[in-house]
């Protein structure tokens, strides 16, 4: 069992945004990562640090925290970001890392 | 330019060891950790574990203690999985990545392709 819990999916309309979310109570006290992983393909970072884009990821991706809650919003969701994604992060005790369970992102 | 190239795919019986490789370029070899991570089929990431590049320190997530093994040849800058008394549910594509650690931010920057360990 994940000590992080995500949606199993969400969909968005072309051009929509979108809030994918991740809880869990480590969250309270670390900072969030997102994964990006497209079928067949090695997961890709698309946020770290709660909301700080690695170079080459397009400005629509944006990340948030509040609570035990951290967020990755979509902002004009494109046909190419249908994926899954994976937040990481701490666990309570501070000393491993736990992935939720993934999130299948839908583009209508 | 980073670069994470892994062995190759492997096929192990029950009870086996497997030892998946992964050669890292394009960077100081010594100045990040590296992380497993693996999927199963159709299945989330799972963290594995983490060892230092730098001293050999490592952090094994508690589901895997006493049967993984992470260790690296700092001469060729590369980083070893062993995983011993494989099971059916040990199948799954193992990957390797960058750790990185800046003041409170833990993340993985760069992927391998991934390496599939079929039992």
């Amino acid at each position: 069992s994940s000590e992080v819990t995500q949606d199993p999916s969400v969909s968005v309309a072309l051009g929509q945004t979108v809030r994918i979310t991740c809880q869990g109570d480590s969250l309270r006290y670390y900072h969030a990562s997102w994964y990006q992983q497209r079928p067949g393909q090695a997961p890709v970072l698309v946020v770290f640090g709660t909301n700080n884009r690695p170079s080459g990821i397009p400005e629509r991706f944006s990340g948030s925290n509040s609570g035990n809650t951290a967020s990755l919003t979509i902002t004009g969701a494109q046909a190419e970001d249908e994926a899954d994604y994976y937040c990481n992060c701490r666990d309570t005790s501070g000393n491993h890392l736990v992935f939720g369970g993934g999130t299948k992102l839908t583009v209508l | 330019q980073v670069q994470l190239v892994q062995s190759g795919a492997e096929v192990k019986k029950p009870g086996a060891s497997v030892k998946v490789s992964c050669k890292a370029s394009g960077y100081s070899f010594f100045s990040y950790g590296v992380s497993w991570v693996r999927q199963a089929p159709g299945q989330g990431l799972e963290w594995m574990g983490w060892i230092s590049a730098d001293n050999g320190k490592t952090n094994y997530a508690q589901e895997f203690q006493g049967r993984v093994s992470m260790t690296t040849d700092t001469s060729t800058s590369t980083a070893y999985l062993e995983l011993r008394s494989l099971r059916s549910d040990d199948t799954a594509v193992y990957y390797c990545v960058r750790d990185v650690h800046v003041g409170s931010w833990r993340y993985f920057d760069y992927w391998g392709l991934g390496t599939l360990v079929t039992v």
